[in-house]
């Protein structure tokens, strides 16, 4: 059965810093992988896809990448702001794409002016 | 206005009582879900629909059904709401090709008292 971790659960920084948040995913056999934001009271906004052929996606300050053999995606936030204060959460889609996304348990993200 | 509205934003109710939660997209999607996300578990999938004439069960359907009465319209319903179904409920449409993103509403939030 996939399973998905974040770590942390829960991150702090001061505003400017660059910071990178962990997914981590037990069946390599994934057909993408997908970063969400979720703001409070709001649904979740997709950030960045990444197919299984491909290493990394980025949107302007953000970069994703993506290990798939070790089971292992990063999400890079350059020179962060306090509005990028939000969860972060990945999720995956199995092999079989059925359709259904696996979700992590999410990363709250607080940027400190 | 939004691509995915979720109605009601709110709502609290008693066990036993029959609540349907509904959900319509302007984004032309064949494909619409049904997640609920409680604190520290993430998102599950609750139903799932590639079309109007298919539904399929998610990771968490008992004690809840579905009907797709349009493309455009996915309803979830609780027969006999307990408790432990208080949750946040969201829907999320994507197209019917692949490697595409999932695109949500803004959830409702449901609270069986």
């Amino acid at each position: 059965k996939q399973e998905v971790t974040q770590i942390p659960a829960a991150l702090s920084v001061p505003e400017g810093e660059n910071l990178v948040l962990n997914c981590s995913f037990t069946d390599s056999a994934i057909y993408n992988l997908q970063w969400f934001r979720q703001d409070p009271g709001k649904g979740l906004t997709s950030l960045l896809l990444i197919q299984s052929s491909q290493r990394e996606q980025t949107s302007g300050r953000l970069n994703a990448s993506l290990d798939k053999s070790s089971g292992r995606s990063t999400l890079y936030i350059a020179a962060s702001q306090p509005g990028d204060s939000a969860t972060y959460l990945c999720a995956v889609t199995p092999s079989s794409n059925t359709g259904k996304l696996i979700f992590g348990q999410g990363t709250t993200l607080q940027v400190k002016p | 206005d939004a691509d995915v509205t979720q109605t009601p934003r709110n709502r609290i109710t008693k066990t036993g009582k029959r609540i349907m939660l509904e959900c319509s997209q302007t984004k032309g999607h064949d494909r619409m879900y049904w997640y609920r996300q409680d604190p520290g578990l993430g998102l599950r999938l609750i139903y799932y629909s590639f079309d109007v004439k298919d539904i399929n069960k998610g990771e968490i359907s008992d004690g809840y059904s579905v009907s797709r009465q349009a493309q455009a319209k996915f309803s979830l319903s609780l027969e006999s709401a307990i408790p432990n179904q208080t949750a946040l409920y969201f829907c999320a449409t994507s197209e019917d090709v692949s490697n595409q993103p999932q695109h949500f509403g803004d959830g409702t939030r449901l609270s069986i008292l």
